[in-house]
């Protein structure tokens, strides 16, 4: 059974904090990494798909990192805004159908 | 471009009653997903659409749950009779054919209730 896990499941952080969570998923077969925002009441938005080992991706203050060979994936906030507070949702991907598997979520909240 | 639409957005109903839910996806993408979220778990897939037919519904409970996707563009996902455990959050996502890197788009979400 595969099994995607994200830590931590919930972070509260003042505003102008830097943050950072963890993805982490079964390295074998892997096919692609896809990180999401889902804000209340809204549609979870794309925020990167990542596939090579060693990628960086960045948009904004927001940027990830993927090791494919150890199985993590690293998702980053620089300077956290209240407009940040959101679960964050990491995918993998097992083949070109392109079934995901999610993680649990890790729940930012991001005060004033 | 308009997203993903789905309706209703929030239904409440007693269990053994029927419920259904609609999604139209984003114009042209052929595949389309269907998504249960429970509270503190992470979207799992019930069923993949490639146009208008299953490429997988391995997860859904076919005793009662069925979803059907008529032309290669609306689904509709139907619970009957439905139980306490569906409660969820119902999503629905679309995507260019293609590659397995290609995003997801996911619309709104319907949140179900079962009293």
């Amino acid at each position: 059974i595969l099994n995607v896990e994200q830590s931590p499941q919930s972070l509260h952080v003042q505003e102008g904090d830097s943050t950072n969570f963890t993805c982490s998923f079964p390295s074998s077969n892997f096919y692609a990494l896809h990180w999401y925002r889902w804000e209340t009441a809204k549609s979870p938005e794309a925020l990167f798909v990542m596939t090579l080992n060693g990628d960086e991706k960045k948009k904004g203050r927001i940027s990830a990192t993927l090791n494919t060979k150890e199985g993590y994936s690293y998702l980053y906030i620089k300077g956290s805004q209240p407009e940040d507070s959101a679960t964050y949702l990491c995918a993998s991907g097992y083949n070109q159908g392109g079934k995901l598997i999610f993680g649990q979520g890790t729940e930012l909240s991001v005060k004033p | 471009e308009a997203g993903v639409a789905q309706s209703p957005r929030y239904k409440i109903i007693e269990k053994r009653q029927s419920v259904a839910f609609w999604c139209n996806p984003i114009s042209g993408h052929a595949t389309l997903y269907w998504y249960q979220q429970i509270l503190g778990q992470g979207p799992k897939l019930l069923i993949q659409f490639q146009n208008n037919g299953v490429v997988d519904d391995s997860q859904l409970p076919k005793d009662r749950f069925s979803a059907e996707r008529l032309k290669g563009v609306d689904s509709t996902l139907k619970i009957q009779p439905a139980k306490l455990e569906d409660s969820a959050v119902y999503l629905c996502a679309s995507r260019l054919a293609g590659g397995g890197t290609d995003t997801q788009y996911f619309g709104p979400g319907t949140r179900l209730t079962v009293l």
